[in-house]
C-alpha cells in the first residue's frame, strides 16, 4: 500500500537531547512537509522541501533541522535549542507541478514527542 | 499574508442533525481551499478541495462545501451527522505559488446520541 509512515509513534526525550523523527513516503511525491500541532493552535509549518537536497524554513523553524537526501525520506531533528518541543508532529507530502503545489497534501499518522 | 479563520472552536450536534462548520480566508485572489478531518491521535484525511469551477464541491463521507467569494468563506456541511463524524476538522488554504498550506485552528465536533 502507498502511504506515509512516521516513526516512532511515541517518543520521549530528556531535556538537552537532540532527537530525530522519521518520515518516509512511497507515493513518489516531490514535496514533503513537517508540521507541529499544539492544542488550539492548528498546524504550523516547520520546514518543507520541494526537491531532493533542497528545503525551506516554514513559520516556526527555530530549534529544528531537516535533510532531504532521498526523495522518499525527510527526517526532522528536534534540537536542544527548541524551547518547548513537546507536541504532536505531522509529516505530509504532495505532488508538485512546475513549482506550484495546488495538490492536496497527504499526511502520516504523526509522532507524539514528550520532553521529560 | 494569507490566513484562515475557523470561528467555532467546539460544536456539539445530535446524531441525525445537520452540520455546518465555518471557514473564512483572507487572500486577494481565489486560493485553493481544503477541508481535512483528524481523529484523536491520528493524521489528517482530506475530505474535499476547491480549485475552481463549480462553487459547491462534494467530498467523501457525505460532506460538501460551498465557496462564496463575496463572503470569503468555504463552509463545510453535512445533512445528517453520524456518531462516527466526531473528530476535529481543519480548513486550509494554499495560494498555489508556494508549497505551503495555511491551516485554521480547527473545530472540534462532538456528536450526541
Amino acid at each position: 500500500d502507498g502511504g506515509i509512515t512516521q516513526s516512532p509513534k511515541y517518543l520521549f526525550r530528556k531535556e538537552g537531547q537532540n532527537v530525530t523523527l522519521s518520515c518516509e513516503q512511497n507515493l513518489n511525491h516531490d514535496a514533503m512537509y513537517w508540521y507541529r500541532q499544539d492544542p488550539g493552535q492548528g498546524l504550523r509549518l516547520i520546514y518543507y522541501s520541494q526537491i531532493v537536497n533542497d528545503f525551506q524554513k516554514g513559520d516556526i523553524a527555530e530549534g529544528y533541522s531537516v535533510s532531504r537526501e532521498k526523495k522518499e525520506s525527510f527526517p526532522l531533528t528536534v534540537t536542544s535549542a527548541q524551547k518547548n518541543p513537546t507536541a504532536f508532529y505531522l509529516c505530509a507530502s504532495s505532488f508538485q507541478d512546475g513549482g506550484y503545489s495546488y495538490n492536496e497534501q497527504f499526511f502520516g499518522p504523526g509522532t507524539r514527542l514528550t520532553v521529560l | 499574508a494569507q490566513s484562515v479563520t475557523q470561528p467555532d472552536i467546539h460544536i456539539t450536534v445530535s446524531e441525525g442533525a445537520s452540520l455546518e462548520l465555518r471557514c473564512n480566508y483572507s487572500y486577494g485572489a481565489t486560493p485553493y481551499l481544503f477541508w481535512y478531518v483528524q481523529s484523536p491521535g491520528q493524521g489528517l484525511q482530506l475530505l474535499l478541495k476547491y480549485f475552481s469551477g463549480d462553487t459547491l464541491v462534494q467530498g467523501i463521507k457525505g460532506f460538501e462545501a460551498e465557496f462564496k467569494r463575496s463572503q470569503s468563506s468555504f463552509n463545510l456541511r453535512k445533512p445528517s451527522v453520524h456518531w462516527s463524524d466526531a473528530a476535529e476538522y481543519f480548513c486550509a488554504s494554499n495560494t498555489g505559488t508556494a508549497s505551503k498550506l495555511t491551516f485554521g485552528t480547527g473545530t472540534r465536533l462532538q456528536v450526541t446520541l
